[in-house]
């Protein structure tokens, strides 16, 4: 079974430049999640979907950053204009939810970005 | 605030010992635990998931949770070189779907 699918797997960028991150879930998984990770730190949510809503994007900064789940399964991640701040890992994950049952969530392997 | 607690380390143990990891979460209704392990420039690999109180043995592997105590651990047997990397304790605070928790990470350094 194929995992979690990122592109591209690094990306340099000027600063006020966007930048966009696609993902492709685990088949069949119902819950995708978009994280961000600094240096030494853990992965922090920026927003997660269920299917093709999306039902917590509390944490994602609206003014630079949006997101999208077309069809409940691809998604896009997009930063315009980015900032030297938002150099970090974007780590999409993904997991097949089910009430009152265990959710296991599966990494892919992370966009590095760099914003100069 | 949720948080999840882990010591930064570094955690040095020499081959062949037994290395503890050790993870303290603050919201009392969780309901799920997973250790994670992530090498350095890689992404989290799951590596134990435990959702009711003791232990869940997989393994060199051990989990213990403990939810009176709100507190959630890691054995590993036997460490390997192989094994030296970031230890990230990721708790689910309420249902599945729900966006994981994650701590700092504990970097654990195995010597030949």
């Amino acid at each position: 079974e194929a995992g979690v699918v990122q592109s591209p797997r690094y990306k340099i960028i000027e600063k006020k430049q966007p930048v966009a991150f696609w993902c492709n879930p685990i088949s069949g998984h119902n819950t995708l999640y978009w994280y961000l990770q600094n240096l030494g730190q853990g992965p922090e949510l920026l927003i997660r979907y269920e299917n093709e809503e999306a039902v917590d994007d509390s944490q994602l900064p609206k003014d630079r950053f949006s997101a999208e789940r077309l069809k409940g399964v691809d998604s896009t991640l997009k930063i315009q204009p980015a900032e030297l701040g938002d150099s970090a890992v974007y780590l999409c994950a993904s997991s097949l939810a089910t009430a009152g049952g265990p959710d296991t969530q599966y990494f892919g392997p992370g966009t590095r970005l760099t914003v100069l | 605030q949720k948080e999840v607690e882990q010591n930064s380390g570094p955690l040095s143990v020499p081959e062949g010992a037994i290395a503890s990891l050790n993870c303290t979460y603050s919201d009392r209704g969780s309901q799920s635990f997973f250790w994670y392990r992530q090498y350095s420039g890689k992404s989290p690999e799951l590596i134990m998931s435990i959702y009711s109180n003791g232990d869940k043995e997989d393994g060199r592997f051990t989990a213990q949770l403990n939810k009176a105590s709100q507190y959630v651990s890691l054995l590993i047997r036997d460490s390997q070189p192989s094994d030296s990397a970031t230890y990230l304790c990721a708790v689910n605070p309420n249902q599945a779907g729900t966006a994981l928790i994650f701590g700092k990470g504990t970097t654990l350094s195995v010597s030949s």
